[in-house]
């Protein structure tokens, strides 16, 4: 069964909205979580690594007033698009690292967003 | 600049035969290797790894080789079934401890078994 459960799965909305994404680990605690970027055909693009209790670290190129993010338990980290375009359209995935030992990451089904 | 390189976007196979999916990366820094698999509409799965110690790594149906000298790794998959098609991605992280925080993805391959 799946370890981390990602929600929505699919958000269509006008442009200027803001969007949350959820990502939450079901059994176990993960203090660390990832969210990706997938634009079509290309591969899974990080964006920011969310840490349980401090502020998330970004990667180059990704504007942190744009993509919020939220880590404020062991099992939960969000993502907010604020104020949404068109160009923010795209396949937004989080994982996260199993906090008790060596294990890859767990992804979630990811979030179809799409501005009109 | 790709750090980690799938050359191949597609690959079709028959069903029974031995699939062989490619991956190349840049990186001399990396130390371990992973493989997911993707179906559509749905977050990558961990199928195998591989830490840079090893040059190979077998689970049931599948077995990642790595040549660390030519800086390449390759999933191969026996017998294929249908149900194993899907887009694979490799991925790398110089890191074993703290992977994720520095994990590079190829741009995957799709992997197509015929039946």
């Amino acid at each position: 069964g799946a370890v981390v459960s990602q929600h929505p799965s699919r958000v269509i909305c006008k442009s200027g909205t803001s969007v949350k994404i959820e990502c939450r680990s079901l059994d176990f605690q993960a203090t660390t979580m990832f969210w990706y970027r997938q634009f079509p055909k290309q591969s899974l693009m990080l964006m920011a690594t969310s840490n349980e209790g401090s502020k998330a670290t970004y990667e180059q190129g990704v504007e942190k007033d744009k993509f919020l993010i939220n880590h404020a338990s062991l099992t939960l980290s969000t993502l907010t698009v604020t104020s949404a375009h068109p160009e923010d359209s795209s396949f937004y995935i989080c994982s996260a690292r199993d906090r008790a030992g060596e294990k890859p990451q767990h992804f979630g089904d990811g979030t179809r967003l799409s501005i009109l | 600049d790709q750090q980690v390189k799938q050359n191949s976007p597609s690959l079709s196979v028959q069903e029974g035969r031995i699939s062989i999916l490619n991956c190349d990366y840049t990186n001399s820094m990396f130390d371990y290797f992973l493989w997911y698999k993707k179906y559509p509409a749905e977050g990558p799965t961990f199928l195998i790894s591989i830490s840079s110690i090893k040059d190979k790594n077998e689970d049931g149906r599948f077995t990642v080789f790595l040549n660390k000298s030519a800086k390449h790794l390759s999933l191969h998959i026996v017998p294929s079934q249908p149900g194993d098609s899907a887009v694979y991605f490799c991925a790398a992280t110089p890191d074993r401890d703290n992977y994720g925080q520095n994990f590079v993805f190829g741009p995957g391959t799709r992997l197509s078994v015929l039946p």
